[in-house]
C-alpha cells in the first residue's frame, strides 16, 4: 500500500487478556517505530527497529510489552495480561532510516481494556 | 525536566488570526526539528521540517528554530477552520515528541 497500515483500528479487550497489534510499514522503509498516545498526552516512544539490528526497546513500559518484526517488514506489538492503564492509541511509524528522515504514521490502533 | 516541553493548550482563535505554537527542548545536540499535525482519530502527518537554526516558510506556515535558546516555533497565518488539529513538535534525532497543542480555529 501507499502508507503505513495498522490493524485492527479498534480493539476492546478484557483485563488480563493478551492482545496483538499489527503494523505494515511503507515498502522499502528500513526503520519502524511504535508509540503510545494516551488521552491528552504526547507520543510515548516504545520501541524502534532498524534493518537487521537489535531493536531499541528502551521505551517499553514493562515486560508485558514485546514486539517483533519479521523479515524486516511487518511488525507485531504484543501486550500480555492487559491492564486498564494500557488503554491508549498505539501508533506505528516507518521511515527510510533513523535520524533526519521523516516518519510516516499509520492511523493507529485504539485499544480499550475493560 | 522533560527533553521536549510543549504547552498542551487548548488554544482557540478566530478565523484569520495568526497562531503561534512553541516548544522548548533541553538537549543542545538536537539538529532536526519537525512539526506534525494530527487530526482527530488520525495519525500525525509531517507539516514542516527544519535543520539547525533559521526559518522555513511553506504557504501560510512558518517554522523557526533558535538553537541558542533551544526554542522552536510554528506560525500559522490567516488561520482557517481546517487548521483545527493537534500540533506536535518533534526532535527527530532522538524520536522525542512534545505533548501536542490542540488548536481550534472558529469560523
Amino acid at each position: 500500500g501507499a502508507g503505513v497500515s495498522q490493524s485492527p483500528s479498534n480493539k476492546v479487550t478484557e483485563k488480563g487478556k493478551d492482545v496483538e497489534l499489527r503494523c505494515d510499514p511503507i515498502s522499502g522503509h528500513t526503520a519502524l517505530y511504535w508509540y503510545r498516545q494516551s488521552l491528552g498526552q504526547g507520543l510515548e516512544f516504545l520501541i524502534y527497529f532498524q534493518g537487521n539490528s537489535a531493536p531499541d526497546k528502551s521505551g517499553l513500559p514493562s515486560d508485558r510489552f514485546s514486539a517483533e518484526r519479521t523479515g524486516g517488514s511487518v511488525s507485531t506489538l504484543t501486550i500480555q495480561r492487559t491492564q486498564q492503564e494500557d488503554s491508549a492509541v498505539y501508533l506505528c511509524a516507518s521511515s527510510e532510516t533513523r535520524g533526519q528522515n521523516i516518519q510516516y504514521f499509520g492511523a493507529g490502533t485504539r485499544l480499550s481494556v475493560l | 525536566q522533560k527533553e521536549v516541553e510543549q504547552d498542551p493548550g487548548p488554544l482557540s482563535v478566530p478565523e484569520g488570526a495568526i497562531v503561534s505554537l512553541n516548544c522548548t527542548y533541553s538537549n543542545s545536540a538536537f539538529q532536526y526539528f519537525m512539526w506534525y499535525r494530527q487530526y482527530s482519530r488520525k495519525g500525525p502527518e509531517l507539516l514542516m521540517y527544519t535543520y539547525s537554526s533559521g526559518n522555513k516558510e511553506d504557504g501560510r506556515f512558518t517554522a523557526q528554530v533558535d538553537k541558542s535558546s533551544k526554542y522552536i516555533s510554528l506560525f500559522i497565518r490567516d488561520s482557517q477552520p481546517s487548521d483545527s488539529a493537534t500540533y506536535l513538535c518533534a526532535m527527530s534525532d532522538d524520536m522525542r515528541f512534545g505533548a501536542g497543542t490542540r488548536l481550534t480555529v472558529k469560523p
